[in-house]
């Protein structure tokens, strides 16, 4: 079983920092990795899908990065705000199958 | 279009009971998943289908059955519950299960107590 992981599990921010959080996995056989936004008594909601080494996704403020060569994507979120409190969390499929792995997300609270 | 809907959306459930999660979507999608989240354990996979008639076991299937008779149902079967199976489950959908990858669509979800 693929095993992606998310680094840190939890973080607290201050209003208009700018933050970033990292999720790592196996980078033999890659296929994509997702990330998704969970707001708290919500469902996760997708924020990017990342096929190719090098992909650099943007969303507002919120920009994601992968590096398939040494199994990573970094998640940036610039000028947090209260709004951005949510688990961030990264999927991956298993090799060669279409079983999605989650990571076990990073829990940011933005304090105002 | 309503997306991915879930019902119910509370259950209590004696153990040894069985019941059925409802899925459905109206999105015409492929693929549909059923997950449950656990506390420090993340999403975890439990069954998947990539089309009508097709599905296969995810990481955590055992207790649990599915079928997938239609494009828009996916319902999960609990054959008999047990108190390891009290958790908060949700139901995915996408385009595809193509490997070039569409994000996932996930329903409200169901949290079921199993006492």
């Amino acid at each position: 079983i693929l095993n992606v992981e998310q680094s840190p599990q939890s973080l607290h921010v201050q209003e208009g920092d700018s933050t970033n959080f990292t999720c790592s996995f196996p980078s033999s056989n890659f296929y994509a990795l997702h990330w998704y936004r969970w707001e708290t008594a919500k469902s996760p909601e997708a924020l990017f899908v990342m096929t190719l080494n090098g992909d650099e996704k943007k969303k507002g403020r919120i920009s994601a990065t992968l590096n398939t060569k040494e199994g990573y994507s970094y998640l940036y979120i610039k000028g947090s705000q209260p709004e951005d409190s949510a688990t961030y969390l990264c999927a991956s499929p298993t090799s060669g199958t279409y079983k999605y792995i989650f990571g076990t997300g990073t829990r940011l609270k933005v304090l105002a | 279009n309503a997306g991915v809907t879930q019902t119910p959306k509370f259950q209590v459930l004696k153990t040894g009971q069985s019941m059925t999660l409802q899925c459905a979507q109206d999105m015409n999608h492929e693929y549909m998943s059923w997950y449950r989240q656990d506390p420090g354990m993340g999403l975890r996979l439990i069954h998947y289908s990539v089309g009508a008639g097709i599905t296969d076991q995810g990481e955590v299937p055992n207790g649990y059955n599915v079928s997938r008779s239609t494009t828009e149902d996916f319902p999960l079967r609990l054959l008999s519950a047990a108190p390891s199976q009290t958790s908060v489950y949700f139901c995915a959908s996408s385009y595809s299960g193509s490997l070039s990858s569409y994000e996932q669509y996930f329903g409200p979800g169901t949290r079921l107590t199993v006492t």
